[in-house]
């Protein structure tokens, strides 16, 4: 089975401190994901890799960077956390190619950031 | 970008009766994928069922179903039996089956299922 985790299931942090989110999978996908999960709101994207070093813009960016250095690894940054960041962070791993990919992402269980 | 609107923002069911999630969607897009998933109360988020859009049949898997209307831009999951492991909430989601926008998906804002003994 497709195993995606994430670092911590639960964050407390202070405003304008720095923020790592990490995110790891264990079946080899090239394409990784960072969504943003707010009552009401369903799921906004962040950001997106499709390879290493590779990254894109999603919906919601703003306050928000990303690094991937190994394939299997994908981190998002906050550089200065601030309240209306807080939110349930999930990331998402799915493979490449149009046949294979259609079996759609795996997520991890969550980060729940509460920033004060 | 393609929107996806799910009007219900809390259903209730009863225990082994039947259950529709609505789902709508705004493409210009002729091949997508569409998805429902599930992400229970404190766990992951899994995959329930998916379909193509360019296939006409509609997806079945096990008690879940979908009715994909494609003209309609339509993709609404019955559950059938509701069991008390049903309660979550279900997000529908979109993904362009081409390769431009990274496989991400656009989501619903989800709709909370109440399972009712």
């Amino acid at each position: 089975d497709v195993k995606v985790t994430q670092s911590s299931r639960y964050l407390v942090k202070r405003t304008g401190e720095k923020v790592f989110l990490e995110c790891v999978q264990d079946m080899d996908h090239e394409n990784m994901f960072w969504y943003r999960q707010d009552p009401g709101l369903g799921l906004r994207l962040i950001y997106f890799s499709y390879d290493v070093k590779m990254k894109e813009k999603g919906d919601i960016p703003e306050g928000y960077s990303v690094s991937r250095e190994k394939k299997e690894r994908f981190s998002l940054i906050l550089e200065s956390a601030s309240t209306n960041q807080t939110s349930m962070y999930l990331c998402a791993s799915t493979v490449s190619g149009t046949g294979r990919s259609r079996v759609g992402q795996y997520f991890g269980p969550g980060t729940r950031l509460t920033v004060t | 970008a393609q929107t996806v609107t799910q009007s219900q923002p809390e259903m209730s069911v009863q225990e082994a009766e039947t259950v529709t999630l609505s789902c709508t969607y705004d493409t210009s897009e002729s091949d997508y994928y569409l998805f429902w998933y599930k992400q229970p109360p404190s766990r992951q988020m899994i995959l329930v069922i998916r379909q193509e859009a360019y296939k006409q049949q509609n997806a079945t898997e096990n008690r879940f179903s979908v009715n994909f209307q494609k003209a309609a831009k339509s993709f609404s999951l019955k559950i059938s039996d509701s069991q008390l492991g049903d309660a979550a909430m279900y997000f529908c989601a979109y993904r362009s089956a081409g390769g431009n926008s990274g496989y991400a998906l656009n989501f619903g804002k989800g709709t909370s299922l109440l399972v009712t003994p």
